[in-house]
């Protein structure tokens, strides 16, 4: 089956700070790849995605790129923000219903 | 403006009652999910659907039940079989059913408490 594996967290880090999260997966086929943020108390937004190897994905600074020979979305941000402190998610989906299977997520605090 | 809203924001139930959690959406999607997201957990996909009046299990549908009358409407009724229904439950939609590469949006959850 599918199934992510994120780094734990928390990341504590200094605002300015360079930032990577890591993510790995386990799929059958080939999968889309996802990152979600999480902001205290709300839903989840997409941050980034990529859809086949070796695609970048990016925005707002992050960027993860997809890479199929070591199964893995590393998420990083040369420089950090408070404002980023939040849960950040990886995900991947297969197959013809778009299910999405979810890491467990690493919070992410930023301090000055 | 385009979303999806999910109601009530907090909801406090007694333990052996049905509760149904609101899910509308105005985006025109096609499909839409349900899903629990437990501390410490990642989210647990729980029911979807790719079509009006049809939708399928996920891993971990037991105790709970959904209708899709309606392309922007997928309410979820937690019953009193589920065993632990304190969690943050998560709505999404995405626009096109049976594609990997599509994009899914969530709501703002509803936080469900069972005393």
């Amino acid at each position: 089956g599918n199934s992510v594996t994120q780094m734990e967290g928390p990341v504590t880090l200094s605002e300015e700070a360079f930032l990577t999260i890591n993510c790995t997966y386990t799929a059958t086929g080939y999968p889309s790849l996802f990152w979600y943020v999480q902001y205290p108390g709300e839903g989840l937004q997409l941050l980034l995605k990529a859809t086949k190897a070796d695609d970048k994905g990016s925005n707002k600074g992050f960027e993860a790129t997809y890479r199929k020979e070591t199964t893995s979305f590393h998420l990083e941000k040369g420089s950090v923000q408070v404002s980023d402190s939040a849960v950040y998610f990886c995900a991947l989906a297969t197959g013809t219903a778009s299910k999405l299977t979810f890491g467990t997520g690493t919070r992410l605090q930023v301090t000055l | 403006d385009g979303g999806i809203t999910q109601s009530p924001k907090y909801l406090f139930r007694k333990e052996g009652q049905n509760v149904t959690l609101s899910c509308e959406q105005n985006l025109n999607h096609d499909a839409m999910y349900w899903y629990r997201q437990d501390p410490g957990q990642g989210l647990r996909l729980i029911y979807y659907s790719q079509i009006v009046n049809d939708f399928q299990k996920g891993d971990i549908a037991e105790g709970y039940s959904v209708s899709r009358e309606k392309k922007e409407s997928f309410p979820l009724t937690v019953t009193s079989a589920q065993k632990n229904p304190t969690a943050f439950y998560l709505c999404a939609s995405s626009i096109l059913a049976g594609s990997s590469t599509d994009t899914q949006y969530f709501g703002p959850g509803t936080r469900l408490t069972v005393l």
